[in-house]
């Protein structure tokens, strides 16, 4: 069965700082993987995508993420991290299924 | 052009009631996915409607349904509601391409209450 992991619950950044947000996914195929994030009360907004070819994967709002086949893994990444960037964060695999998410992890950015 | 919308906002229930959440696929969208989010996890998937068919199904048990319209817009039933059925239920539009489906973008969800 597929499976995304986010091993970090929570994730702390002052403003400023470069953030990362770790996601590795199980290997099935050619997975898409995907990351979304989620505002209090908000639905999930897309950021980014991965379906083949440049590793490193530009999105919205100036977040990137770079696809690692070797290590499975899907980081999600931002040189400098914004206040308004404190959120909930998703990584997603799409293979067989539709969306396998992640558990989510809670990105704070400290002024 | 107006995003994924969702009706009801919220929702409160009592057990063994029935419900009806409705969604409404972005423009140019023609398949449907619905997913459950209880609070501190990440989306289950439910369903996915692709002409007015279900057409994939995630562990969920009979009493989650679905129906697609022809406008494309859909709806998910659930009857003889649990405490365990408490969530933000999500709807995702996508466009179908070469057998899978392109992005999702989801809607702002039904928050559902079972009393």
């Amino acid at each position: 069965a597929q499976s995304v992991a986010q091993p970090e619950d929570q994730v702390n950044v002052a403003e400023g700082n470069p953030l990362t947000v770790k996601c590795t996914y199980s290997v099935s195929g050619n997975p898409y993987l995907f990351w979304y994030v989620q505002y209090p009360n908000r639905g999930l907004q897309f950021l980014l995508k991965y379906i083949t070819g440049d590793n490193l994967v530009k999105g919205s709002y100036g977040f990137e993420a770079e696809f690692n086949k070797s290590q499975t893994s899907f980081h999600l990444k931002k040189p400098s991290a914004l206040v308004s960037d404190s959120a909930l964060y998703f990584c997603a695999q799409e293979g067989n299924t539709p969306l396998v998410f992640g558990k989510g992890t809670r990105l704070s950015v400290i002024a | 052009d107006a995003g994924v919308t969702q009706s009801p906002t919220h929702l409160i229930k009592t057990r063994g009631q029935q419900v009806t959440l409705r969604c409404s696929p972005k423009s140019g969208h023609d398949t449907v996915s619905w997913y459950q989010q209880a609070l501190g996890q990440g989306p289950q998937f439910i369903f996915q409607y692709y002409e007015e068919e279900e057409r994939q199904r995630g562990n969920f048990p009979d009493r989650f349904s679905g129906h697609q319209f022809p406008n494309y817009s859909s709806e998910l039933n659930v009857n003889a509601l649990l405490l365990g059925d408490s969530a933000l239920y999500l709807c995702a539009s996508s466009r179908r391409t070469s057998g899978r489906t392109d992005t999702q973008y989801f809607g702002p969800g039904t928050r559902l209450t079972v009393l």
